[in-house]
């Protein structure tokens, strides 16, 4: 059974820094690019960033670059998402997502399994 | 390029409602689109992926197509029920500026 589990979000002031984490299991992680998305109060979905399964390619939203970077470990089936110069508008909740496309073979760029998701908020 | 999604969209139980997801520039047929269900407090599930595929669990009263004449894609619901009332986002990806796209959701109200 895939499971992505996140953890790291908590209230922080703006300006401030924090570390997302994502454990994951049931896949072969290093096989698939991992992706960050979140989701402020009542508003929609936001891709935030991607790493492909060998960590060699990284991107970003426009909205993040430079603020945020995201990293993985493959030894230790982990995702993570530093963001620092944190924004009142960064308050969302955060979700970790699995690629659905075995080393972007199709170029879909899917998502096939979602966590649960962290909050992070900013607020002073 | 920006993806657009009706804001809402009702239909009754039973009927067949179709949410449309308009690309602004380049050809609706250059990527693959997806469409995923998100109900209140819970995170998005895949309900079409690669432009008209079904994921396993997925019933097939859930279909999706691209028109590159209108160049959008459509997500259609038949026989609705109740359980499928949640919000729908579109999604693809930019080749150009290697980003994901999202649109910016539908709220559909059987």
């Amino acid at each position: 059974e895939v499971r992505l589990v996140e953890s790291g979000g908590v209230v922080v002031q703006p300006g401030g820094s924090l570390r997302l984490s994502c454990a994951a299991s049931g896949f072969n992680f290093d096989d698939y690019t991992m992706h960050w998305v979140r989701q402020a109060p009542g508003k929609g979905l936001e891709w935030v960033s991607l790493i492909k399964w060998d960590g060699g390619s990284l991107n970003y939203a426009d909205s993040v670059k430079g603020r945020f970077t995201i990293s993985r470990d493959n030894s230790k089936n982990s995702l993570s998402l530093q963001m620092n110069s944190l924004r009142i508008e960064d308050t969302a909740l955060y979700y970790c997502a699995k690629s659905g496309d075995y080393y972007d073979r199709s170029g879909s760029h899917y998502f096939d399994y979602w966590g649960q998701g962290t909050q992070v908020t900013v607020s002073s | 390029f920006i993806l657009t999604q009706p804001h809402s969209v009702s239909e009754s139980p039973g009927k067949t409602v179709t949410i449309s997801c308009t690309r602004s520039s380049g050809s609706i047929a250059n990527n693959y689109v997806q469409w995923y269900q998100q109900r209140p407090g819970s995170a998005p599930t895949v309900v079409i992926y690669e432009d008209d595929q079904r994921p396993s669990g997925v019933p097939d009263r859930f279909s999706g197509s691209v028109d590159s004449s209108s160049n959008s894609a459509s997500l259609t619901i038949s026989g609705l029920k109740t359980e499928d009332e949640a919000d729908y986002y579109c999604q693809s990806f930019d080749n150009r500026n290697h980003e994901v796209v999202f649109g910016g959701g539908t709220k559909l109200t059987v």
